[in-house]
Order: C-alpha cells, then structure tokens, then sequence
C-alpha cells in the first residue's frame, strides 16, 4: 500500500515568491493535515481536512497561506509571498478520520528553504 | 492550552544500554498519547499510542505507559540498538471542541546509539 505521497521533497526561493506543495493522501483516507515543523521543533498544525472542507485552520497565517482540497482526495497548500521566517519543513498526513486514537500517517515532508 | 513537554536530546548511549526519555503533558480531559520516530531523511512514523490511563503501549521493544496520576508518557527500551538512533516525539491528541485529532508534539529528542 502507498504511503502519504508529497512533492517536491525540497524546494529552495527568494522571499516574495510564491510557491506551493502537493500532498496524495493514502486512498481511503478522509482526513487531512498539514504541519509545519521548524528547526529542532515538533510539527504544528496548520488546517485539517474532513474531505474537501477544512475544518479546522486556525492556526494557518491566512494573509499568505492558501490551501485546498479539491474532490476531497489531494490537497494543495501555498504560500505567496514567501517570507524568510516562512523555511521550515511542510508535512502531509491523513488517517481513516478525526477520533482521537486513530493513527496519522505522515509523508516525508517537503524541506522549503527561503532565501 | 494544551501541551506536550520531552526531555532535550541528544541522548547519547551505547549499544543494549537501556532507555528512557522522559514527557509529560498537559491537557483538558482525556486524550490519547502517542509517541512518533523520525529516521533520518524519513517521514514521521507512529511507534506507539496508548488511549486511557494505565494502558501500555508497546512496538518494537519499545514501551510507554499512560499515567493520568503524574501526567506522563515515558518512553523506555532494554536494550538499544544503532538503528534505534532516530528522533524521537511525544505526543497527544487535542479533545477540546473542534479539534479532535489534531496532534501537539514535544519539541523531539535526539538518540545517537553508539556501537
């Protein structure tokens, strides 16, 4: 079975620019998440999905951060403008749903580097 | 609010030393706690949970014990081995209204197992 898919696995830009990370949940997985882990940190969560609707993004920077998920299945998150504060790593996770005990299951994350 | 504090890395030990590394949490009613390994250059994978009090969690020779009493989750293992050396994240999962499923890590601690 695959696992979370995300691309790219590392992406190097100058502040201003925009730029946007791909996530493929494992099939069958209604829920999604996207963190973001900084330097020596633990992840944080940046929105959560139910399907195509977010549910929970309160902690997503809404003046440059976007996300989407269309058709309920991949997801898109974007910044635009970068800012150099902004480099950190970007993981994707999904699970079978939201309940407490169930197992998030994590991609390998894409390593933003804003210069 | 809620939240997960982990002992600082790194940890440095010897191969078959015995381990632990400490984490306690804070949190509003009962949430499931887990704990998470990162190989180098690897996404983050679920090594263990448990999801009510007294409960053991157990993988790969690792063990956690949830204890509601002193708010702990430590993480222990016998005997290490060099490709335990990983980092290593304590974490629970949010139950206040509106983010069931949303995961607090700890900042992570570093073990280097030395043959």
């Amino acid at each position: 079975e695959a696992g979370v898919v995300q691309s790219p696995r590392y992406k190097i830009i100058e502040k201003k620019q925009p730029v946007a990370f791909w996530c493929n949940p494992i099939s069958g997985h209604n829920t999604l998440y996207w963190y973001r882990q900084n330097l020596g940190q633990g992840p944080e969560l940046l929105i959560r999905y139910e399907n195509e609707e977010a549910v929970d993004d309160s902690q997503l920077p809404k003046d440059r951060f976007s996300a989407e998920r269309l058709k309920g299945v991949d997801s898109t998150l974007k910044i635009q403008p970068a800012e150099l504060g902004d480099s950190a790593v970007y993981l994707c996770a999904s699970s079978l749903g939201p309940y407490r005990g169930n197992e998030q299951f994590f991609g390998p994350g894409t390593r933003l580097t804003v210069l | 609010g809620n939240s997960v504090t982990q002992m600082e890395g790194p940890v440095t030990l010897s191969e078959e030393a015995f381990l632990t590394i400490n984490c306690t949490y804070t949190a509003t009613g009962y949430p499931s706690l887990f704990w998470y390994v990162q190989y180098p250059g690897e996404g983050l994978q679920l090594l263990l949970k448990a999801t009510k009090a007294d409960d053991k969690g157990s993988n790969k020779g690792f063990e956690a014990t949830y204890r509601k009493e002193t708010t702990s989750f430590h993480l222990e293992k016998g005997s290490v081995q060099v490709s335990d050396s990983a980092v290593y994240f304590c974490a629970l999962s949010d139950q206040s209204s509106g983010n069931t499923g949303k995961l607090i890590f700890g900042q992570g601690t570093t073990l280097q197992v030395k043959p």
